[in-house]
């Protein structure tokens, strides 16, 4: 079992619709966790960045933490075709970025 | 601001033969990634350098993988021979030292390097 999953989709949902992404992971030590995303053939670029447990909103974006139960999730809101990438979830023990672990990503797909 | 500049961004080689990849990461961060990403599969770390030094390659196959950053700034991934396995995407990222004021934990990732090893 790996330590962070999630599932690789692809999701498709309408234009203006509201996407819920998530990750499980297995390590209690992770205290920082982060959204990246990734456009098709490019690099992942950081989205959201959070620490322990809670809610942070940026925008259309709000990344949530439930460290009880091992579980974050990403809900973008009015979605758009330009939101259409990969979403990988990261996590780390310390915020110095240097240990991240990545799960696999999801692939969303918003149709016009 | 430059990002992160890989080269080459493509890569086609029959097995067993030797491929390099190139990176230049921003100005002044000290740390450099490299990553390997599978299709359909998050990055995983090869290697860490802080300036010039390999502070963690736990992850990197030494019976056929190699990097050096003999500057402190470029750095060179080198496959020797290559593998059908190998075929992937081979990121390189960037950041400020960790531990340090400027550090905020995040990567900056180049476009990567495509290989198919056919």
């Amino acid at each position: 079992q790996k330590e962070v999953e999630q599932d690789p989709g692809p999701l498709s949902v309408p234009e203006g619709a509201i996407v819920s992404l998530n990750c499980t992971y297995s390590n209690s030590a992770f205290q920082y966790f982060m959204w990246y995303r990734q456009y098709s053939r490019k690099g992942p670029e950081l989205l959201m960045y959070t620490y322990s447990s809670g809610n942070k909103e940026d925008g259309r974006f709000t990344a949530q933490v439930d460290k009880s139960s091992k579980y974050i999730s990403l809900f973008i809101r009015d979605s758009q075709p330009s939101d259409s990438a990969t979403y990988l979830c990261a996590m780390s023990f310390n915020n110095a970025g240097n240990m991240l672990t990545f799960g696999g990503g999801t692939r969303l797909m918003v149709k016009p | 601001e430059a990002g992160v500049v890989q080269s080459p961004r493509y890569k086609i080689i029959e097995k067993k033969q030797p491929v390099a990849f190139w990176c230049n990461p921003i100005s002044g961060h000290n740390t450099l990634y490299w990553y390997l990403q599978n299709l359909g599969q998050g990055p995983e770390l090869l290697i860490r350098y802080e300036n010039e030094e390999a502070v963690d390659d736990s992850q990197l196959p030494k019976d056929r993988f190699s990097a050096e950053r003999l500057k402190g700034v470029d750095s060179t991934l080198k496959i020797q021979p290559a593998e059908l396995g190998d075929s992937a995407v081979y990121l390189c990222a960037s950041s400020h030292t960790p531990g340090q004021g400027r550090n905020t934990g995040e990567l900056f990732f180049g476009e990567g390097s495509r290989l198919t090893v056919l």
